[in-house]
C-alpha cells in the first residue's frame, strides 16, 4: 500500500510562474526524495531531505519538510517547458529502509 | 558510464507465457530494486537485493521470482504471465539512500 498521497493530482501552469506541489506520509521516515519522470521515461532523484532538516535548495528547487504534520512540498521557480514531467515523492521508511512512492503530481507548463 | 540498462523495452506475451526482465548497473551498488507502476498507483516495490546473494520480498511479489546473479545484474522472472501484470516496470540501484532508475519495460499480457 502506499504510504502517502500527493496533492494535487496534476497542475498546469505558465511559464515563468512557480508550482508547489505537496505529499503527505504516514509512517515515521528516515529522510524524503522527490524525483521526476518525463513521458515513457525512467525516475531521475531531484532531492532528498532528510528528517532532522526543514528546508533544502537544489536550484530552483525547494522543498519543505514538517515532520510534525507528517508532510513536505516541492516548488519549482519560474518554470519552463522542460519542467513538464510527473514528480513523485519517495518516503525512506525508518523501520525497513525500503522507498515508498506515492501516485505523484503530472505538472505542464504551458509556453 | 551507461548507468541502469533494462531489456527489452516492450514486450508482449499471452497469457501463462515466462519471460525474463534483465537488468544491469555499472555503478557497483550494492543495493538494487523491481518496481512496477501502473496508471494512478506510483511505484510499487516487487522485489529487491540489498546485496549480492541476498533477495527479499516488497509489496507486490506474487508471480514474479528474482535473481541476482551478480553484483552487476538483478533479474525479474514471471513464469506464468497473467493479465494483471500487464504494467511499466522498472529497475533501480543505490548505494545510500537515493535510487537510479533503468529507463523501464513495458509489458503487456494478453
Amino acid at each position: 500500500s502506499q504510504q502517502g498521497e500527493e496533492d494535487p493530482q496534476a497542475l498546469s501552469i505558465q511559464e515563468g510562474e512557480n508550482a508547489t506541489m505537496n505529499c503527505s506520509y504516514k509512517t515515521s521516515i528516515n529522510n524524503l526524495q522527490w524525483y521526476r519522470q518525463n513521458s515513457g521515461r525512467g525516475l531521475v532523484h531531484l532531492i532528498l531531505i532528510r528528517s532532522n532538516e526543514r528546508e533544502k535548495h537544489s536550484g530552483r528547487l525547494r522543498v519543505t519538510l514538517d515532520t510534525s504534520k507528517k508532510s513536505s512540498s516541492l516548488l519549482i521557480t519560474a518554470s519552463r517547458a522542460a519542467d513538464t514531467a510527473s514528480y513523485f515523492c519517495a518516503r525512506l521508511n525508518i523501520n525497513d529502509y525500503k522507498l515508498s512512492f506515492g501516485a505523484g503530481t503530472t505538472v505542464t507548463v504551458r509556453a | 558510464n551507461a548507468g541502469v540498462t533494462q531489456t527489452p523495452k516492450f514486450q508482449v506475451l499471452k497469457t501463462g507465457q515466462s519471460m525474463t526482465l534483465q537488468c544491469a548497473q555499472d555503478m557497483n551498488h550494492n543495493s538494487m530494486y523491481w518496481y512496477r507502476q501502473d496508471p494512478g498507483m506510483g511505484l510499487r516495490l516487487i522485489y529487491y537485493s540489498a546485496s549480492e546473494g541476498t533477495t527479499d520480498k516488497g509489496e507486490v511479489p506474487n508471480g514474479y521470482n528474482v535473481s541476482r546473479l551478480n553484483k552487476r545484474e538483478f533479474s525479474l522472472r514471471l513464469e506464468s504471465a497473467a493479465p494483471s501484470q500487464t504494467s511499466v516496470y522498472f529497475c533501480a540501484s543505490s548505494e545510500f539512500t537515493s535510487q537510479f532508475f533503468g529507463p523501464g519495460t513495458r509489458l503487456t499480457v494478453l
